[in-house]
């Protein structure tokens, strides 16, 4: 078990540029999320996959962001034309999807917007 | 509707005093809740999680947290604080059935030596 993994863990972008973020979770686990957190903040829940399917997303995660679990494995996370705004703290968690379940969350990846 | 309020963003302590940290939750179900920690330029660790057992939950590190429902209190403790303990604490919430987390705002804890 190696834990979550986050790539890139520090990124650097100008405004207007697309960016593009990987998360490998947990090897069995079929739930994974996403998580924003900005300085001062905790994390906000972004959103969710069972496996393949996202199931819930938050108002959070407006046009320009999208979400992937093509194979029910790794995700990316997208997001077009980014703004200073967006610069923030992007976490991914991964939880086995039982009751009682507990999120398990990688390092993150550090998103600046120049 | 769930949410948690973490009172005191900012906490300090002496090295080898009582750490509490408090958290209250609100939740329209059955709440999971969640002590986390985060050290600088990292992810967050599970330090323990109430999931309706016993309302005395024990974590690593020698930290605990006691439910108390009629206060709606998920407050954490620990008896001795150690210079490794400065980092940042999140509470969480999670309502039965649901499956977004809820976090706090966090709370920075200082050990002074």
């Amino acid at each position: 078990d190696t834990g979550v993994s986050q790539d890139p863990r520090h990124k650097i972008t100008k405004r207007g540029q697309n960016v593009t973020f990987r998360c490998d979770p947990i090897s069995e686990h079929n739930r994974l999320y996403w998580y924003r957190q900005t300085l001062g903040q905790g994390p906000e829940f972004l959103t969710y996959f069972q496996n393949e399917a996202q199931l819930e997303k938050s108002r959070l995660l407006s046009d320009r962001f999208s979400a992937e679990r093509p194979k029910g494995s790794f995700s990316t996370l997208e997001i077009q034309r980014t703004e200073q705004g967006d610069s923030a703290m992007y976490l991914c968690a991964s939880s086995l999807g039982v009751d009682q379940e507990t999120q398990y969350f990688g390092p993150g990846t550090r998103l600046l917007v120049l | 509707a769930q949410s948690v309020t973490q009172l005191g963003s900012h906490v300090s302590v002496s090295e080898g005093a009582l750490v509490l940290l408090r958290c209250n939750y609100s939740s329209s179900v059955p709440p999971y809740l969640f002590w986390y920690v985060q050290y600088p330029n990292q992810g967050l660790q599970l330090l323990l999680k109430y999931t309706s057992a016993a309302t005395l939950v024990k974590g690593i590190n020698d930290f605990e947290a006691e439910f108390k429902k009629s206060e709606t209190s998920f407050h954490l403790t620990k008896p001795s604080a150690h210079m490794s303990d400065a980092a940042e604490y999140f509470c969480a919430v999670r309502g039965g059935g649901y499956q977004k987390v809820t976090f706090g705002t966090g709370t920075k804890l200082q050990v002074i030596p």
